[in-house]
Order: structure tokens, then sequence, then C-alpha cells
């Protein structure tokens, strides 16, 4: 059974960093491009950032380059998400999301549950 | 970037009736590469169509995908209780790929 379980959200003020962690299991993770997509309180899906299989090739939304970086650890199935100089228009649940393929981002066949994030003062 | 808009934007139907959802794109959508899912209150989205029209692994033959170009459907030939949730259409033909912004289907 494929599971994504997130981690690392929490309250941080503007300016400030974090960084999400995605665990994964149940497939070989090396092998699948691995994404993350987000959602503001009571609004729709964003997708912020893409990876490669081999973490090689890296893909961002405007709204969030140069202040994300995306990368992963095949040794340990994990997914991370380095968040710097975040704004209130960053608040949003993240959702960790394995792509159905193994370069650029496709579409989405799993879902971990999500981290919330809170961007305030 | 390929600017999806879905309509309506809540669907008030009943259980056993047919619902139909339709997502539009500002411009043909390459290879016809759409997809649709599902998200309940509190919940992840689910994978429901890819392709526009295969379905995913798991997902009842009660829910189908169709359309081309820059028109889609998703239909839901007979509601569920299960089914009222919010749907979401994704085209990943054009980078960066784009969500529409959601029909709620309500009872």
């Amino acid at each position: 059974e494929v599971q994504l379980l997130e981690s690392g959200g929490g309250l941080v003020q503007p300016g400030g960093s974090l960084r999400l962690s995605c665990a994964a299991s149940g497939f070989i993770f090396k092998n699948y491009a691995m994404n993350w997509v987000r959602q503001a309180p009571g609004k729709g899906l964003e997708w912020v950032s893409g990876l490669s299989h081999t973490g090689g090739s890296t893909y961002y939304a405007d709204s969030v380059k140069g202040r994300f970086t995306i990368s992963r650890d095949n040794s340990k199935n994990t997914l991370y998400l380095e968040m710097n100089s975040l704004r209130v228009e960053d608040t949003a649940v993240y959702y960790c999301a394995k792509d159905r393929r193994v370069y650029e981002p496709y579409y989405f066949d799993y879902w971990g549950q999500g981290a919330l994030v809170t961007v305030s003062s | 970037e390929v600017v999806l808009t879905q309509s309506p934007g809540t669907l008030s139907l009943s259980p056993g009736e047919r619902a139909t959802l339709s997502c539009r794109a500002s411009r043909t959508v390459i290879t016809d590469y759409l997809a649709w899912y599902q998200q309940k209150p509190g919940q992840a989205p689910r994978l429901l169509i890819y392709d526009a029209s295969r379905r995913a692994t798991g997902i009842p033959d009660r829910f189908s995908g169709s359309g081309s170009g820059a028109d889609f459907t998703l239909t839901i030939s007979r509601l569920e209780p299960e089914d009222f949730a919010v749907y979401y259409c994704q085209q990943y033909g054009s980078s960066p790929g784009t969500f529409g912004q959601g029909t709620k289907l309500e009872i």
C-alpha cells in the first residue's frame, strides 16, 4: 500500500523559514517524480514544485520560484520542501503527491494527508 | 499558462441522479492530458480519471471522463451518497500543470 506522510508544518512569522518532509513507502520511490501541491484555506489546488526521479531536474511555480527548494533523498525514501522568505499568502495545507512519471510533473496518483503551514505574525 | 474553468461552481443533485461536470481550457490541452480528482472535506484529493477518459485503479465504473481539445466532461452515472464532494480537473500537457477552481457536488 502506497503511503505518503508529511511532517514539519507549523506556525511561522512572515519572512521566516520552514522545511517540510514527506516519508514515502509502498512503492519504489527512486523510480518516480514527486511533487508538492498546496491548498489555501477554503481554496482550490495549486501545484507548487516537482522533482524528477533522481532529483536532477526541478520545477517550480512562479509564485515560489527563488524562495522554495525541493529535494529528495532516495536512500531514505523522503521528499523535502525548504521554504524561505515565507509570506502570508503561502499559508496552506501542503500535500506531497506521487507522480505517475519519471521526469517532469504529470498527474498525481497518490497523495499524502497534508501538512498545514500557517504564516502569520 | 493554461487556465481551466470548471462549471457549474456548485451542482445540487440527489442520490441516483446523473451528474455532468464541465472543464474548459483556455487553449487546447496537449495530447488530451487531463485528469479529474475528487476531494472530500478534510481529506486529500483522490485521482479518478487520467488521460481524459482512463479510470484510475479502483475507481467505480459509474465515473467516466470524456472530451478532447479544450472541452472535457466528468460524468457520474448514478450518484451514490459518498460521491458528494468537490471535483477538480487538472491539465498536465503544458508546463506548469494547472488545476481548475473546482465544482462542488452537493445533495
